[in-house]
């Protein structure tokens, strides 16, 4: 299994607030920053939020990230079918001297 | 434009050996980390390795150390990920993405991926 943890599956309708959550570990999210990615159906990885919070550009502002101690969590606001996506947390862990992804929440819009 | 371009979709048996490519352009290749990113069917990403081409300084997660190399050319802006014998359990879509700084860790481009089937 993966070294970061998220739920499986995310649910919401259309203008609903929904949250992601992403748990680790001291050496993983306890230490160093949290990314998220976004993946839709049959492409590559985007990337989402950086650096716990930050939004590259082009990404709008109804995405955003956050970080606590060993966990993080991402929320999309105004909730839209086009977010319909797989959504993976990575980090760099020091003990693996790797980055460690998420498995992934499939976030599905009904 | 920051643009990273991958080779095509390989079918190969197993015991082959395969060099897929990833090419840079739209900004210094020399100057930032290219990683390389795995996801087997139907699976979630997994993280396989980084080089930095200005030095060729190589880091490799530790369960694949041996199995793969990841190698670059600067004079064409090109990074390399390569097998000496597949096995089947290498059939997976390989992304290549850039590393936007040290301190982050955070993949900012990406590219279109290459499909790699091992079959006998």
């Amino acid at each position: 299994q993966s070294v970061l943890t998220q739920p499986p599956s995310a649910s919401g309708t259309p203008g609903q607030r929904v949250t992601i959550s992403c748990s680790g570990s001291s050496s993983n999210i306890g230490s160093d920053p949290v990314n998220w990615y976004q993946q839709l159906p049959g492409t590559a990885p985007k990337l989402l939020i950086y650096s716990n919070n930050h939004r590259p550009s082009g990404v709008p502002d109804r995405f955003s990230g956050s970080k606590s101690g060993t966990s993080a969590s991402l929320a999309i606001s105004g909730l839209q079918s086009d977010d319909e996506a797989d959504y993976y947390c990575a980090a760099w862990d020091d003990s693996l001297n790797a980055a460690v992804f998420g498995g992934g929440t499939h976030l599905t819009v009904l | 434009e920051v643009q990273l371009v991958q080779s095509g979709a390989e079918v190969k048996k197993p015991g082959q050996s395969l060099k897929i490519s990833c090419r840079g352009s739209g900004y210094s290749f020399t100057n930032y980390w290219i990683g390389w990113v795995r996801q087997m069917p139907g699976k979630g990403l997994e993280w396989m390795g980084i080089i930095y081409p200005g030095d060729s300084d190589t880091r490799y997660r530790s369960s694949l150390q041996g199995q793969v190399t990841i190698s670059a050319d600067t004079s064409i802006s090109t990074a390399y990920l390569q097998w000496s014998s597949l096995q089947a359990s290498d059939t997976a879509m390989y992304y290549c993405a850039r590393l936007l700084n040290t301190v982050t860790n955070a993949l900012d481009y990406w590219g279109q991926g290459t499909l790699v089937t091992v079959s006998s």
